[in-house]
């Protein structure tokens, strides 16, 4: 079955260092959403790619979308503490047009 | 606006025990769906609703039954519960399917299965 893989499984960094995870899906996919969850909360929307080659930025994360659109990135610059959480990468699901598969997570630490 | 709300935030059963999970939204969306979360392994689909009147299985919908009672509510059932469905369980609802709009998450459920 499709699969949205992310990588790395949890990251643990020291306050000011940046940070990338990266979302991979086994088949080509139409868009892909980021989402953000904070520890003990819900997924909340963060963007959303379209195009391949795609580069979004909010502030001081920066979103990429892939040449081939297998693949996205999500780039935080010299971290907070308030970007602790799991992110999420999502993609539609396989010859569905309402099915939102979400990959595995990158749950990052940061260390004041 | 309160968005989506679910109910209850916590539940313990017993195996063998049903309930069922409800989930509100006020935002007029057309699609909702219900995601369980477990450590390592993400969000992964059980049921969605594309719209009122239409619901379709996800990635994991074993031992799960949903109903679209009208545009704005959908309930998880859990006929027979399980161990293995111990979880957290989210509610999410879009505009106009998850494709074109961002999904709209509950609190969540957190359920305990003995």
């Amino acid at each position: 079955g499709q699969q949205v893989m992310q990588i790395p499984q949890y990251q643990h960094v020291q306050e000011g260092e940046d940070f990338t995870t990266y979302c991979n899906s086994s088949t080509t996919l139409s868009n892909i959403q980021w989402y953000k969850q904070r520890p003990g909360g819900h997924p909340v929307f963060l963007i959303q790619l379209v195009k391949s080659g795609e580069v979004k930025k909010q502030k001081r994360l920066t979103f990429q979308f892939g040449e081939a659109k297998k693949n996205s990135s999500l780039h935080i610059t010299a971290t907070q503490t308030t970007d602790v959480g799991t992110y999420f990468c999502a993609g539609p699901g396989r010859g569905a047009t309402n099915k939102l598969i979400f990959g595995t997570g990158t749950l990052l630490a940061v260390q004041p | 606006n309160a968005g989506v709300t679910q109910t209850p935030k916590f539940q313990v059963l017993k195996t063998g025990q049903s309930m069922t999970l409800q989930c509100a939204q006020d935002m007029n969306h057309n699609s909702m769906y219900w995601y369980r979360q477990d450590p390592g392994m993400g969000l992964r689909l059980i049921y969605y609703s594309a719209s009122e009147g239409t619901t379709d299985k996800g990635e994991v919908p074993n031992g799960y039954n949903v109903s679209r009672l009208n545009k704005r509510e959908f309930s998880l059932r859990l006929e027979s519960a399980a161990p293995s469905q111990t979880s957290v369980y989210f509610c999410a609802s879009s505009r106009a399917g998850g494709l074109d709009s961002p999904l709209h998450f509950g609190n969540g459920t957190r359920l305990t299965v003995t």
